[in-house]
Order: C-alpha cells, then structure tokens, then sequence
C-alpha cells in the first residue's frame, strides 16, 4: 500500500545551525505535500506545503523542496531556535484509490530538539 | 475563535465500556477525520468524512465506529474498547476545496486509556 517514509526519528541540533528532515513516498498520484509541527500537549499545525507543480518553496526560516521523479521531499529549517523544538510529520496525499482520494499519508514523525 | 474542539481531553476506561470521544468544528468545513497516534507509529487515520452523512474508512477502522449527522460534529464511537485502543486521538477538519488540498487543522487531542 501507500507508504510514507520519514528520516531521522530524532534530530538534535544546536542553536543557529541548520536542520533537515526527509521523506520519501510511494503513491506516484501524490501531488500535495504537506508539513506539521507538534508542539508538546498539542494538536499538529500547518507550518509549510508544496505542490507537485513546483520544486521548492520557502517561508522564512522554513524551506521544502520537492523531487517528484525521486519521491522525496524535504524539509529544511535555518538558523534554529529553541522553540523549533517540536515534533514534524511531513506527509503525502493519496491517489486514486479505494475512495480515499485526497486524504493525507504521515510520516513516522521526527523528534528535532534545539538546544540554546 | 476557529476551533476543533474535542472532549474528553483524557478518559481512563475499562475493557468493554462504550465511550464517545465528541469533536466539534466551527468552521462550517465539509471534511472531518479522526487518527491516532502512538509512539513510533506516527499519525493514522480511522475514519473520515467527506461531508454530511458520508463516512468511510481509514487505515486502522477495526474496533471503531463514526457518525455525521451534522456538519460540525464528527463523534468517535468504541462500541467495546479494548487496552489496544490505548493512545491519544484526534480530531482534524478541512475545507478539502479540492483533492489533496487543504490545510487540516486539529484538535488539542484526547488521550484514552484502556485498562
């Protein structure tokens, strides 16, 4: 089936320093690509998506890009701060199957913790 | 306030005792959905619902059940829980305008315990 493959599990990094997260995906009709951010107690929120008519898009310190004949994407985030600290799910939306279209396939999650 | 809304927020249960978790929505969006979360394990959807009356299955249905008889409420229904329903739940609603679209925002979460 569907699968969303998501790396590392946990990320550490200092404050400043730069931190990238992959995914990689196996529905070939995936053409949304969504990320979350968890903060501790919270639901997840929307942080920054791209769509498979474009390579990369960028939000401030918050960068994804897309490689559509690879099947990955990722996410990419500068000059880290504390409160970056949170888990990520990227995900991808299905294809045309068994009546889910549209619906969302996460990522395992990854775990980034900033340290000042 | 635009909200997803859900309640309880934690529920320690028994083996066997039906429980509905609510979720409620103030954004008049067509698509709601409930997933789980467990450790290691990620995000997985259980049921979903495109709009008013229609519902269908996500990855991981067994031992649970869903209703949408109005647009802002989407109720997770365990008929019998079982301690592998054990993780914390949520709820998420979207406009869905098109396929693959639409951000989807969450509820705070419901963590549940089956003894």
């Amino acid at each position: 089936g569907e699968n969303v493959e998501q790396h590392p599990s946990t990320l550490s990094v200092q404050e400043g320093d730069s931190a990238v997260i992959k995914c990689t995906y196996s529905d070939s009709a995936s053409n949304y690509f969504p990320w979350y951010k968890q903060e501790l107690g919270k639901g997840p929120q929307l942080i920054i998506d791209i769509r498979s008519n474009v390579g990369e898009k960028k939000d401030q310190r918050i960068a994804v890009t897309l490689n559509k004949t690879a099947k990955h994407f990722s996410l990419h985030i500068t000059e880290t701060q504390p409160e970056d600290s949170a888990v990520y799910f990227c995900a991808a939306s299905r294809g045309n199957y068994g009546g889910s279209q549209g619906n969302l396939i996460f990522g395992k999650g990854t775990k980034l913790s900033v340290k000042p | 306030e635009a909200q997803v809304t859900q309640n309880p927020r934690y529920l320690i249960t028994v083996t066997g005792k039906k429980l509905t978790v609510t979720c409620s929505q103030n954004m008049n969006h067509e698509y709601m959905s409930w997933y789980r979360q467990d450790p290691g394990l990620g995000l997985r959807q259980i049921y979903y619902s495109m709009n008013v009356e229609v519902t269908d299955k996500g990855d991981v249905p067994e031992g649970y059940k869903v209703s949408r008889k109005e647009k802002r409420n989407f109720p997770l229904i365990l008929e019998s829980p079982s301690p592998n329903q054990t993780s914390l739940y949520f709820c998420a609603s979207s406009f869905q305008r098109q396929v693959g679209d639409g951000e989807l925002f969450f509820g705070e979460g419901s963590r549940l315990t089956v003894l």
